[in-house]
């Protein structure tokens, strides 16, 4: 079985400082990772993804995530964060050996507030 | 390139009733996956349908089912409303290929339907 935890339900930050969203996961056999952002009303839309190589993901809207294989996380990050990236942030995993099509689990999500 | 546009938007049913449910993919895409988002919730997963069959299903009843047409567009059906199946109902399309790491690909994703049982 497959499973990801966002151990915060949300994160407040102020504009222009740095933010971090945290996602750990399990997984049979490699995980593919991935961030998406969904906006209120909207459906899901795709930021970045870890599949293999370098740790460090870098996405869509100036967000990356570090892959840490031995703390099995895959924390979203932006160096700078604006008003316009207050939404709602999932993380989801599909382990390598998952077969029977592109099942997702995700996390329960984390919203995000940034505040000027 | 169209993205993912599923109908209708919004809808209310009683207890009971049958819904029909509607995607259609984006340019390029062979796959399609629903997904259930009860409010408070992350996604999770019903099916995938690719080549017009169903491959792939989450922990749901048979009384969720889907088609997959040859244009790749897709329906989800759900009889005997439940009031616990009202939910933001997600369609994901995607492209397989017989490339490995198709596990990989991106989903993207409709708007949705919210779907409100009474």
């Amino acid at each position: 079985a497959q499973s990801v935890a966002q151990p915060e339900d949300q994160v407040n930050v102020a504009e222009g400082n740095p933010l971090t969203v945290k996602c750990t996961y399990s997984v049979s056999g490699n995980p593919y990772l991935f961030w998406y952002v969904q906006y209120p009303n909207r459906g899901l839309q795709f930021l970045l993804k870890y599949i293999t190589g370098d740790n460090l993901v870098k996405g869509s809207y100036g967000f990356e995530a570090e892959f840490n294989k031995s703390q099995t996380s895959f924390h979203l990050k932006k160096p700078s964060a604006l008003v316009s990236d207050s939404a709602l942030y999932f993380c989801a995993v599909r382990g390598s050996h998952t077969g029977g099509g592109n099942k997702l689990t995700f996390g329960t999500g984390t919203q995000l507030k940034v505040e000027l | 390139e169209t993205g993912v546009t599923q109908s209708p938007t919004h809808l209310i049913k009683t207890r009971g009733q049958q819904v029909t449910l509607r995607c259609s993919s984006q340019s390029g895409h062979n796959t399609v996956s629903w997904y259930q988002q009860a409010l408070g919730q992350g996604p999770q997963f019903i099916f995938q349908y690719y080549r017009e069959e169903e491959n792939g299903r989450g922990n749901f009843p048979p009384r969720f089912s889907g088609l997959q047409f040859p244009n790749y567009s897709s329906e989800l059906n759900v009889n005997a409303l439940e009031l616990d199946d009202s939910a933001l109902y997600l369609c994901a399309s995607s492209k397989t290929g017989l490339a490995p790491l198709s596990g990989a690909n991106v989903l993207t994703f409709g708007a949705g339907s919210r779907l409100t049982v009474l």
